[in-house]
């Protein structure tokens, strides 16, 4: 596609639930990764795709979330008994390439209510 | 590990002053080297990008050259305008199964 596309833009979800965050990176590209932005502050790795496998998981905050990458294309980002502190945008973004500047999605908006 | 550090913020200047954001990184060989910015309410964007030593990047009157003896590439811009008030990341990627490291972000407002 002509970027990266995430999927859904906002989401609010109640406490408890569990939520699935979609990321559709540019085509072709080999590496994906998830962020974390919590209002006003920085970026915090989640997790790094290359291809389907995910060389680093060290990001993840706690076994509730967990991502997949299927294809070397679509990753899905789950976050399971959503709490309140989940609450952020999350940014996914793709490379690919020697120099692998990477591109970024609009993000989602997840806030647990 | 790989790691960037960048220069605390907020940064408040006036119309027209000179811009110096700092970042100095630490990795093995030769990472490349980029600069992102956040504009309010939008996402993430890259602003320049440089990958090898001495290379200057540059967009948009902004400049950053990678500096492989201090480890640096720091953010300038002659004179700044209030259209550029963003948060500005350094970033790094090294070669091989390793993720895109960022910075924790400057603060830059500028004010007429």
């Amino acid at each position: 596609g002509a970027g990266v596309s995430q999927s859904p833009s906002n989401k609010v979800t109640e406490k408890g639930k569990d939520v699935e965050l979609r990321c559709d990176p540019i085509s072709g590209h080999t590496a994906l990764y998830w962020y974390r932005q919590s209002l006003g502050q920085g970026l915090e790795f989640l997790i790094y795709f290359q291809g389907n496998s995910a060389p680093d998981k060290s990001g993840l905050p706690s076994d509730r979330f967990s991502a997949e990458r299927t294809g070397g294309s679509v990753s899905t980002l789950t976050i399971q008994r959503t709490q309140q502190e989940d609450s952020a945008v999350y940014l996914c973004a793709s490379s690919s390439g020697q120099v692998r500047e990477a591109f970024f999605g609009q993000g989602t908006r997840l806030t647990v209510v | 590990g790989n790691s960037v550090t960048q220069m605390e913020g907020p940064v408040t200047l006036s119309e027209e002053a000179f811009l110096t954001i700092n970042c100095t990184y630490t990795a093995t060989g030769y990472p490349s080297l980029f600069w992102y910015v956040q504009y309010p309410g939008e996402g993430l964007q890259l602003l320049l990008k440089a990958t090898k030593a001495d290379d200057k990047g540059s967009n948009k009157g902004f400049e950053a050259t990678y500096r492989k003896e201090t480890t640096s590439f720091h953010l300038e811009k002659g004179s700044v305008q209030v259209s550029d008030s963003a948060v500005y990341f350094c970033a790094l990627v090294n070669s091989g199964n390793t993720p895109l490291v960022f910075g924790k972000g400057t603060r830059l407002s500028v004010i007429a």
